[in-house]
């Protein structure tokens, strides 16, 4: 079974600042590895995602993520945080099995960006 | 190219009733699965559809929700008799059926039981 773990519930950064939300994964195969940013009362935004190749993707917004194949990781980071960032970002993972299967998301992490 | 749509946005049903969600996919996704976000939680994943088929259904409790793609028309999610434990964001998302492919989210519908 696939899982995915967000270790931090709210990660807090002053403007200006880096930061990083981070992302650990299970699967059986090979992951299949997305990023969501959701807003209040909104649906989930697509960031970015890993699939094969350079293990530093860049996705939208400034985003960027580290998967990190011995670590199990895919941790979100930013080069200089904007207070528009706050929101509730979710790391997800599909194993891969050649067909569109289901996506397991973890908890999310609140990302408060303070002048 | 419109998004993926859900309606209605908000729904109120007092116990007992039946609620409907409606979902249509973006434009060229044959691929539709839903999710439902209890206040605070994540997402947790319901069920997978094809256009007429049932793919993945493990995530749908066994009693009183369904969900159908019919060949025409937008994808829908039942509830029966509704509890308040129902009370939740149920969210619909598209693909067009690639495992690398992303999935996109529609805008959600909250459902609250009073």
């Amino acid at each position: 079974a696939q899982s995915v773990a967000q270790p931090e519930d709210q990660v807090n950064v002053a403007e200006g600042n880096p930061l990083t939300v981070k992302c650990t994964y299970s699967v059986s195969g090979n992951p299949y590895l997305f990023w969501y940013v959701q807003y209040p009362n909104r649906g989930l935004q697509f960031l970015l995602k890993y699939i094969t190749g350079d293990n530093l993707v860049k996705g939208s917004y400034g985003f960027e993520a580290e998967f990190n194949k011995s670590q199990t990781s895919f941790h979100l980071k930013k080069p200089s945080a904007l207070v528009s960032d706050s929101a509730l970002y979710f790391c997800a993972v599909r194993d891969y099995t050649g067909t569109a299967s289901k996506l397991t998301f973890g908890t999310g992490t609140r990302l408060q960006v303070t002048l | 190219n419109a998004g993926v749509m859900q309606n209605p946005r908000h729904l109120v049903r007092r116990r007992g009733q039946e609620a409907r969600l409606r979902c249509s996919p973006m434009k060229g996704h044959s691929h539709v699965y839903w999710y439902r976000q209890l206040p605070e939680e994540g997402l947790k994943f319901m069920v997978y559809l094809q256009k007429e088929n049932i793919i993945d259904e493990s995530g749908m409790p066994k009693e009183r929700f369904s969900a159908e793609f019919p060949k025409e028309g937008p994808s829908i999610l039942r509830i029966q008799q509704v509890v308040r434990g129902d009370s939740a964001a149920y969210f619909c998302a598209s693909s067009n059926g690639l495992a690398a492919y992303e999935q996109y989210f529609g805008p959600g519908t909250r459902l609250t039981v009073t």
